[in-house]
């Protein structure tokens, strides 16, 4: 069974810049997780989509941040305009209750805001 | 403070050492997470536990629910184990993690 995929795994921007990031969960996985995680700190949530509906999006700084999961498979994550304080490895990760909601994780976007 | 507390933050250890990493929490939880994390930055989940202890390989992880602590124990430790283990607790009632800022583990051949 394929993991959780996510790309790009770097990226180097310039503050004021849009990025996207993508994930594609596994297979049947209806839940999907996007956290930010700076150097030095554990995981924070961003937002939790279940099929192509959110769940919890609290921590979301939607002034810049958006999501979106059209289908109710793989996601984007889209900041717009990046600032300094957004250089963080994003992290994907998915689950399903057929796995007892275990959350599997992707390998992560390592995004630098310069 | 925060919810999950790790220590040690670093560990540095010659290889061949028995290795203990602790996790004290404060809120109810229907299970707890161990994870790894290499420098590349993508998590590997190594364990999921709600009682008692786990084995895989050389790593043990241990949880004492009335204590609200757990335990991750590496064997025989290897240079290759070298990274940040997390800590991560399922609040009760709904599937969202709660993670520790981690303790970063160095293992010297």
């Amino acid at each position: 069974e394929a993991g959780v995929a996510q790309s790009p795994r770097y990226k180097i921007i310039e503050k004021r810049q849009s990025v996207a990031f993508w994930c594609n969960p596994i297979s049947g996985h209806a839940t999907l997780y996007w956290y930010q995680q700076i150097l030095g700190q554990g995981p924070k949530l961003l937002i939790q989509f279940q099929n192509n509906g959110v769940v919890d999006d609290s921590q979301l700084p939607k002034d810049r941040f958006s999501a979106e999961r059209l289908k109710g498979v793989d996601s984007t994550l889209k900041i717009q305009p990046a600032k300094l304080e957004d250089s963080a490895v994003y992290l994907c990760a998915s689950s399903s209750p057929r796995v007892g909601n275990e959350q599997f994780f992707g390998p992560g976007t390592r995004l630098t805001v310069l | 403070k925060n919810e999950v507390e790790q220590s040690p933050q670093n560990l540095t250890a010659q290889e061949g050492e028995f290795i203990t990493i602790n996790c004290s929490y404060s809120v109810g939880i229907s299970a707890l997470h161990w994870l790894q994390q290499h420098p590349g930055g993508g998590i590997v989940s190594l364990f999921m536990l709600s009682s008692g202890k786990k084995k895989h390989g050389r790593l043990i992880a241990t949880i004492n629910i009335q204590e609200k602590h757990s335990s991750l124990h590496i064997t025989a430790s290897h240079p290759r184990d070298s990274a940040v283990y997390i800590c991560a607790v399922r609040l009760r009632g709904n599937e969202k993690l709660t993670f520790g800022t981690g303790t970063r583990l160095t293992i010297i051949p």
